[in-house]
């Protein structure tokens, strides 16, 4: 059974760069098949779906945050990560990490499951 | 960008009772729709896909349907674990979207 589980600094002051990794276990990135997800929640608010990797490195990106966002893939370490720059308060919330399965075709199904447990990361001086 | 809605944005039920969310998408998206519960400090978990798909482990009381534009989350008889936050989710296109959520609490 597949586990993915969100790691990283839970402050972060304002300006600067917010850098988050998602291990997965029972599990190989690098076995394809599924794109690797963030996502993440505002305190008390909705859930904002961030960007995707696929094991071969190529990207899609939330055009409201893509000026900002970089994930990357290291299928050596069985993880993927998120950096997201000049953050401001705005930026504080729980990050989640999800995996996004294909179906028989090989098509993304753009759901998302399982997800990570979630890490809050404040912005704060 | 594709947004959802969720009505109502919160109900209040007693066990037993039968519990109907609806979710709308600002256009269509054939069947491309899924629904997560949350409970408070935990992850979303992942109820439905495809918009009527119960995903393996999760009870019968849930059902889902709609495509296009409109889609229902129905919970036939409400128990004690079911209490929580229902969010819908596109999936037809990127940026994928969520609903803002519906609270269902106790009576």
């Amino acid at each position: 059974q597949v586990q993915l589980q969100e790691s990283g600094p839970g402050l972060v002051k304002p300006s600067q760069t917010l850098s988050l990794s998602c291990t997965v276990s029972g599990g190989s990135i690098s076995s394809g098949g599924y794109y690797w997800n963030w996502i993440r929640q505002h305190p008390g608010k909705g859930l904002e779906w961030i960007g995707y990797i696929y094991s071969s490195g190529s990207t899609s990106y939330n055009p409201s945050l893509k000026s900002r966002v970089t994930i990357s893939v290291d299928t050596s370490k069985n993880q993927f990560s998120l950096k997201l720059t000049s953050v401001t308060a705005a930026d504080t919330a729980v990050y989640y990490c999800g995996r996004n399965p294909f179906d028989s075709g090989g098509r993304a199904t753009n759901w998302f499951d399982p997800w990570g447990q979630g890490t809050l990361v404040t912005v704060a001086s | 960008d594709i947004q959802m809605t969720q009505s109502p944005s919160s109900v209040s039920a007693s066990v037993g009772d039968r519990v109907t969310i609806t979710c709308r998408a600002s256009q269509g998206i054939s069947s491309w729709l899924a629904w997560y519960q949350q409970k408070p400090g935990k992850a979303p978990k992942l109820l439905i896909s495809a918009a009527s798909s119960l995903q393996s482990g999760v009870p019968s009381r849930f059902s889902g349907s709609g495509s296009g534009t409109d889609f229902t989350l129905t919970i036939s008889s409400l128990q004690p674990e079911d209490f929580a936050t229902y969010y819908c989710q596109q999936a037809n296109s990127l940026p994928f979207t969520f609903g803002p959520g519906t609270k269902v609490d106790i009576k």
